[in-house]
Order: structure tokens, then C-alpha cells, then sequence
């Protein structure tokens, strides 16, 4: 799993509450993303970080804001949640740009009821 | 688990065989392609990738082709073991960038 921990795996939350996710790596690598996972859909990115303090948005960013004050904690919060986003989240990261391979975590199954 | 796999294409090979996994790409500027493997209640595995500046890659036995003139991509596994089963995805990415496109994958199935 390329050193990269997400918690937690599953979580059951309420529609209109604040969910935060949490993703860690050990690579100390500068890239990071979150990717959500849905049935027809594939992966798609909802944002990512190009270092501390640096991130930008995915193409499925509505509804999420992410935070990332150390290298090794990638956080994606869910200000208010809605059954649209119930979904399975995935962290990834990666060494450099210029086309290098991403490295997933197991991902977090989270169900908006 | 976190697998997706409802109502995905199924490839069902015989143990031994070899497996011929294809991807169309849409976007023809994309340069940099990757072949991952998911496992039921497991993130995608990196298998193996290739630049846009080459058509071929091996690695242990798989081997990813690219053409790029009509947009296709193909994983190919030698001897397909049942620990293959699992559901396959291609993904691209532009501008020597890393955010990936990826495909809706495909439910690869090893029989006995």
C-alpha cells in the first residue's frame, strides 16, 4: 500500500454534517490526491496537493475542501454532507509529476444517510 | 469491500491462458498512460505504465501496447493466474501531468 493509511475505513454520517477524512503517507512524497470511486463512474479526482499548503481542485470539487499543513496528512472534508457523496474515497500519492505512477491507499467507504 | 464492480465488462479466461484487457482513451493530447489492478476491498494497484513516445512496454508478464492513432490501449497478461481475477482499469493523464483519467475498468475473471 506504498506506506499510505487512510482512516478511518468506514463511516456512516448524517445528511448536513461535517465529515473529515484522513489520509497519511510515509513515502514523504509531494504529491497527493483524493479520488472518489463510484459504480459507472470510475475514479475521479476531487483535488489535489502539489505540496504543503498548496492544493487545487479535481473536476468533481463541489462540496469538498481539503488541507494539508504537513507533508503527510492529506485531509478532505465534507463541510456538509449529502447522500450524493456517499461514495468510496480514495487517497493517493505521488513522488514527482511529469508522469509518474500514483500509489492508493485502501480506501474509506462512506455512506451518507 | 470498496470494489465497484457492478455492471462492469467481464473478460473470463481459462487458468494458463493469456488475457487481452483493451482501453479506449478519449483525449488524443494525452501522453502518459497506466494500467492499475483493484482487488476487492483494496485500492488500485500500480501495474505497469508507458509514455506516449513509446508503443510497447513488458514487464513480468504483462505487456502494455499503445496506438496511438486510434486512441487504444491494451493490457496483456501471460499465463493468467487466479490471483489476476480482479477488476482492471487504464487511466491517462496530459501534459506530462499526473491528475488521471480514468477508465470505468474492466472485471477480469480466472477459471479453474
Amino acid at each position: 500500500d506504498a506506506g499510505i493509511t487512510q482512516s478511518p475505513r468506514h463511516k456512516v454520517t448524517e445528511t448536513g454534517t461535517p465529515v473529515t477524512l484522513r489520509c497519511h503517507q510515509t513515502e514523504n512524497h509531494r504529491y497527493m490526491y483524493w479520488y472518489r470511486q463510484d459504480p459507472g463512474h470510475g475514479l475521479r479526482l476531487i483535488h489535489y496537493s502539489y505540496g504543503v499548503k498548496d492544493t487545487d481542485k479535481g473536476e468533481v470539487s463541489d462540496g469538498y475542501s481539503v488541507s494539508r499543513s504537513k507533508t503527510e496528512d492529506f485531509l478532505l472534508t465534507l463541510e456538509s454532507a449529502t447522500s450524493s457523496q456517499t461514495s468510496v474515497y480514495f487517497c493517493a500519492i505521488s513522488e514527482r509529476t511529469g508522469g509518474s505512477p500514483l500509489h492508493f491507499g485502501n480506501g474509506t467507504r462512506l455512506t451518507v444517510t | 469491500g470498496e470494489s465497484v464492480g457492478l455492471h462492469l465488462p467481464t473478460l473470463s479466461v481459462q487458468e494458463g491462458d493469456n488475457s487481452i484487457i483493451n482501453c479506449a482513451y478519449s483525449n488524443s493530447a494525452s501522453d502518459y498512460f497506466i494500467w492499475y489492478k483493484q482487488e476487492s476491498g483494496k485500492g488500485p494497484q500500480f501495474i505497469i505504465d508507458i509514455r506516449s513516445n513509446m508503443d510497447k512496454r513488458q514487464g513480468q508478464r504483462v505487456t502494455v501496447l499503445l496506438n496511438k492513432t486510434v486512441k487504444h490501449l491494451s493490457l496483456q497478461i501471460a499465463a493468467t493466474q487466479p490471483g489476476d481475477s480482479a477488476v482492471y482499469f487504464c487511466a491517462e493523464a496530459t501534459g506530462g501531468g499526473n491528475k488521471l483519467t480514468f477508465g470505468t475498468g474492466t472485471q477480469l475473471k480466472v477459471e479453474l
